[in-house]
């Protein structure tokens, strides 16, 4: 059965530093999307992209961070100079329409 | 503003015994719900859906749920449980109008008693 992968699986880094979280969608999926999950809280809509751009972002997405899919198969996600509280387990999911979104097993990121 | 509520945090029941989470939503647009499941350190995996149609929706692994618009709820059930069901379980609401991004509530554990 096809399933979103990403990589990698935990991802370390000092304040400060860039990070580039990947995803492989689900290869006929169109819709495109992140989600993070702070330790303790809900999960989280970041950002999600169609088309080549993106579609909608929400607040937390502001311009440290930014997404790309730059060879048709993976989906980044970058976070330029990451802070304490970007701390988090990063979520992909694809869709094929938009709806049903199959989310991959997440990126747990640690910014000490 | 759209809202999802999953009023208990945790859930404890017996092996075998039925299972009700509860998941309420405030939304300005009609809906689609989902549920997903989480094990510690795992992704999530969607249990079940509701688009439209039949209100009563199956899912895997036994579960079903019910969307009650009148109640602007969509409760999670199984009638018996097993101790693999053991799990964090997300609610989520999406819709069209808002550009389909998924708002989650937070989650209920459930631990089962063997």
């Amino acid at each position: 059965e096809p399933e979103v992968t990403q990589t990698p699986s935990h991802q370390v880094t000092q304040m400060g530093q860039e990070v580039i979280l990947r995803c492989v969608p689900i290869s006929n999926h169109l819709y495109f999307y992140w989600y993070r999950q702070i330790l303790g809280q809900k999960v989280e809509f970041l950002v999600s992209f169609y088309n080549n751009e993106i579609s909608e972002k929400s607040e937390i997405f502001d311009d440290q961070f930014s997404v790309e899919r730059p060879d048709g198969s993976n989906f980044t996600l970058k976070i330029r100079s990451t802070k304490l509280e970007d701390s988090a387990m990063y979520f992909c999911a694809s869709s094929a329409r938009g709806r049903e979104q199959f989310f991959g097993p997440g990126t747990r990121l640690t910014v000490l | 503003a759209q809202s999802v509520t999953q009023p208990d945090i945790h859930i404890t029941v017996s092996e075998g015994a039925s299972l009700e989470l509860r998941c309420n939503y405030s939304y300005g647009a009609t809906p689609y719900l989902f549920w997903y499941v989480q094990s510690p350190g795992q992704g999530l995996q969607l249990l079940l859906k509701y688009f439209s149609g039949d209100t009563l929706v199956q899912g895997i692994k036994g579960f079903e749920a019910e969307f009650k618009r009148s109640q602007s709820s969509f409760n999670l059930r199984k009638p018996s449980v097993h101790w693999s069901d053991a799990a964090e379980y997300f609610c989520a609401v999406g819709a069209i109008e808002y550009g389909n991004k998924l708002v989650f509530g937070a989650g209920t554990i459930l631990r089962v008693k063997s």
